[in-house]
Formats: C-alpha cells, structure tokens, sequence
C-alpha cells in the first residue's frame, strides 16, 4: 500500500447525510492535509492537521488524526450536491508530502 | 481562484511536437511543483522548485524539461511525448524554505492529450 491511501475509494450519499472518508499512512508525519479536487480541475486545500493534534473543524469538515493507528479521517456534515469531488490526503513525512490516490464522493440532490 | 494560473488550458501535439506548459503564481510564494495526473493513479510529483533551484525530480523522462526563470513563473517543456503522457497537469506553489511544503495552492491544470 501507498503512503496515504483513502478509503473507501468511491462514496455515494444523499444530500443531507454526512460523509466520512478515511486516509492511512505508513510513516512518522509532520502534518496532514485534505485537499479537494472538482472534476478535472486543481487541487484545493481543506484542511491541515499537525501530528501533535487529535481534531480539527473548519465550518462543516471535520478532521481527526491517530498517531498511533496512524490514520485520519474527514467528516463531511449535511453534505450538498456541491460537495461532489474526488477528496485526496496528503501526509507530510518531513521529506516530501505525497498524496493518496483519493475518494470519489458523489452527493445526490 | 487560487493565485495559480496555468496555460494553455487544454493541449492537443503529435508525438514529434514540440510544447511548453506555462504557469505562473502571484502569492508571493517561493516553491513551485508539477504534478501528473492520469486516470485512477495518485498525483504523481515531478519537478520541485525552491527559490528558483531545483530541488526534486522524481525520475521524470528527459522528454519533460522543467524551466524556472523566477520565483513566479515555472514551465514545462514538451518534446517527443509519447500518449501515455496524455495527462492532467498541474501545477502548485508553496511559501517554500525548510518549512514551506505545507498548504500548497493548485492551477487549475492542463488537459495534455498526445496522438
């Protein structure tokens, strides 16, 4: 497996619902990031977490990092059809930050 | 908008052609990456920039050749490409320095499509 890796790979939910995507990584990080990708377009940054934090909110995400399980996952409360996109985490191990292969959510109105 | 902007947008070049990615940051910023990405892999990182030196390159084939004149702009130059360079490229920026990779800000990329 890679360094980052999402889970699952593909989520389908209704608007309203909350969506959870998952990230597990093999080495020691400095931080954690969540980035956002619309179809075909760039990368647009969340989120970061430090390795030295356990939650973090920013208005409807919600980000949680375990050092020891060495994982992450990402909240997305009373998600809209807006929310759409590939989701990716990026782990930075102190020498280079390398990005997981993402989860496609798709939020049906 | 992010800051970034790449050009062109989209690309069509035969495989004898010659191109050049374009992409240009207004941050302030002092790191400067390209990413490839293709269908159902990770991003795939290429060429790092910090302060105008390059300071990454992931075994990228010679066929790419990255150009960084200043901190604001960062090129990619195209040549004998094969398709399955076909790709979405992108480009991001960072504050750069030791401690500079952390929140980086992406072009909306090129959609490279070789024949």
């Amino acid at each position: 497996s890679q360094q980052g890796e999402e889970d699952p790979q593909a989520l389908s939910i209704q608007e309203g619902e909350n969506a959870t995507m998952n990230c597990s990584y093999k080495t020691s990080i400095n931080n954690l990031q969540w980035y956002r990708q619309n179809s075909g377009r760039g990368l647009v940054h969340l989120i970061l977490i430090r390795s030295n934090e356990r939650e973090k909110h920013s208005g409807r995400l919600r980000v949680t990092l375990d050092t020891s399980k060495k994982s992450s996952s990402l909240l997305i409360t009373a998600s809209r059809a807006a929310d759409t996109a590939s989701y990716f985490c990026a782990t930075d191990a102190y020498d280079k930050v390398i990005f997981g292969p993402g989860t496609s959510l798709s939020v049906i109105p | 908008e992010t800051g970034v902007t790449q050009t062109p947008r989209h690309l069509v070049m035969g495989m004898t052609n010659k191109k050049s990615l374009k992409c240009e940051q207004h941050l302030g910023h002092n790191a400067m990456y390209w990413y490839k990405q293709s269908a159902k892999k990770p991003l795939e990182l290429m060429f790092v920039y910090n302060f105008k030196e390059q300071t990454e390159n992931n075994s990228v084939p010679s066929r790419f050749s990255p150009e960084c004149p200043n901190s604001s702009h960062l090129f990619l130059h195209l040549h004998t490409l094969q398709p399955e360079d076909s790709a979405l490229y992108l480009c991001a920026s960072s504050q750069g320095g030791t401690s500079g990779r952390e929140t980086q800000y992406f072009g909306p990329g090129t959609r490279l499509l070789v024949l």
